[in-house]
């Protein structure tokens, strides 16, 4: 089955400044890669996906690139703000026409923003 | 507000006994996951469900169950509960098929077993 890491576990940024979460996965056939945001005490939140045939995604501070060939995707944040401290997932999952099969989790990234 | 509502919010029972979780998808979604929350294990996929029938299986123990009702909505039964089994259920819900597949998470239900 699927299998994905990520790294790191936790990361520790000034306001202001970039974060960048990383994540690689096993399974050559997986074909949408989602990223959460989990905050205490709610459950995920999808911030932002990106699928096989497409290599970058923005949506204003947020950005994601994936590298089929390496089998790695990234999630970028830029100008963090205070809002942004949370938990933060990437999954991988292998879609087809007919449905889909559940998401497979990477481990969690702690993002802590420093005032 | 994802639209996903799972009830009740916070369970505690006691070993050996049975419990079952209950999930509303957004309206209009015809796919329901079950994901289990552990500090040590992480999220893990349990089963889906499409439109009332079992479409994927996940790391989920013989000792759970689950069905999807012709009104959509989800139940989870976890029976002979161990200490092991306290964790965070979340249910998701999604359109299903491949144009629309985001799946959207409720806030989950707090499983203590004692």
């Amino acid at each position: 089955g699927e299998n994905v890491e990520q790294h790191p576990s936790t990361l520790s940024v000034q306001e202001g400044d970039s974060a960048v979460i990383k994540c690689t996965y096993s399974d050559s056939a997986s074909n949408y890669f989602p990223w959460y945001k989990q905050e205490l005490g709610k459950g995920p939140q999808l911030i932002i996906d990106i699928r096989s045939n497409v290599g970058e995604k923005k949506d204003q501070r947020i950005a994601v690139t994936l590298n089929k060939t390496a089998k790695h995707f990234s999630l970028h944040i830029t100008e963090t703000q205070p809002e942004d401290s949370a938990v933060y997932f990437c999954a991988a999952a292998m879609y087809s026409g007919g449905g889909a099969d559940g998401l497979t989790f990477g481990k969690g990234t702690h993002l802590i923003i420093q005032p | 507000d994802s639209g996903v509502t799972q009830t009740p919010k916070h369970l505690i029972t006691a070993t050996g006994q049975r419990v079952t979780l209950r999930c509303s998808p957004r309206s209009g979604d015809l796919s329901v996951y079950w994901y289990q929350q552990s500090l040590d294990q992480g999220l893990q996929f349990l089963i889906q469900y499409y439109n009332g029938e079992e479409r994927a299986k996940g790391n989920i123990l013989e000792r759970f169950s689950a069905q999807q009702f012709p009104d959509l909505h989800s139940e989870l039964n976890l029976s002979s509960l161990e200490l092991g089994d306290s964790a965070l259920y979340f249910c998701a819900s999604s359109v299903g098929g491949f144009l629309n597949t985001e799946a959207f998470f409720g806030q989950g239900t707090r499983l203590t077993v004692v």
